[in-house]
């Protein structure tokens, strides 16, 4: 079938540590996204990616590093700068034309031990 | 930067009854979607709306851009247990990237059977 597989489904990360977490998609698109949500409110997007070897900072980018090596993978960094990493985060990808509808994986939980 | 303001945040109604939540947005969009999230997973992409007064449906689900491409409204009739969660609103396309969405903090429903 085709879709968005995020792993792990939950993942905790230690004081000053970086945790990374994976996306991959097999619907041939060219865009990807990451999200993060916190209890109440609304997605906010992190880092994005038009196209392999590109991607741009979103709303919130501060303390998170992306990279987009294939077209199929835009794995997520959270690096022991982000103070408050603990949330809900939700990858996305898009057939990278304009207005085309977003369509996201299952999400990773993490959590500070 | 864009907002959206969604409307109810939460609603408990009874089974049978219709439902209706609506989105409003400082700024115009070229595209309005509308996602339900079920507790730990991803959106699911209900319906999209791609031009001004466009009227969809999806089964029981009705959803309108509105005129003035700020704002879209989204129906349940004769609402059923499974339509429990969390529905978002997103728009893109509106003055800034064309692949950025822009979420509505969520309309949380709960259905009594």
């Amino acid at each position: 079938d085709g879709g968005i597989t995020q792993s792990p489904k939950y993942l905790f990360r230690k004081e000053g540590q970086n945790v990374t977490l994976s996306c991959e998609q097999n619907l041939n698109h060219d865009a990807m996204y990451w999200y993060r949500q916190d209890p109440g409110q609304g997605l906010r997007l992190i880092y994005y990616s038009q196209i392999v070897n590109d991607f741009q900072k979103g709303d919130i980018a501060e303390g998170y590093s992306v990279s987009r090596e294939k077209k199929e993978s835009f794995p997520l960094t959270v690096t022991s700068a982000q103070k408050n990493p603990t949330a809900f985060y939700l990858c996305a990808s898009s057939a990278g034309h304009s207005n085309q509808p977003q369509h996201f994986g299952d999400g990773t939980r993490l959590s500070i031990l | 930067g864009q907002q959206l303001n969604q409307s109810p945040q939460s609603m408990f109604i009874q089974e049978g009854e219709d439902v209706s939540m609506n989105c409003t947005s400082s700024s115009i969009f070229n595209t309005w979607l509308w996602y339900k999230q079920d507790p730990g997973e991803g959106p699911v992409l209900l319906i999209a709306l791609y031009k001004a007064g466009e009227l969809t449906s999806n089964g029981r689900l009705t959803a309108q851009f509105g005129i003035t491409r700020k704002d879209s409204f989204l129906n349940i009739s004769a609402s059923i247990p499974s339509d429990v969660g969390i529905y978002f609103c997103a728009g893109t396309g509106g003055g800034g990237s064309n692949y950025k969405l822009t979420f509505g903090k969520g309309t949380l429903l709960t259905v009594n059977p």
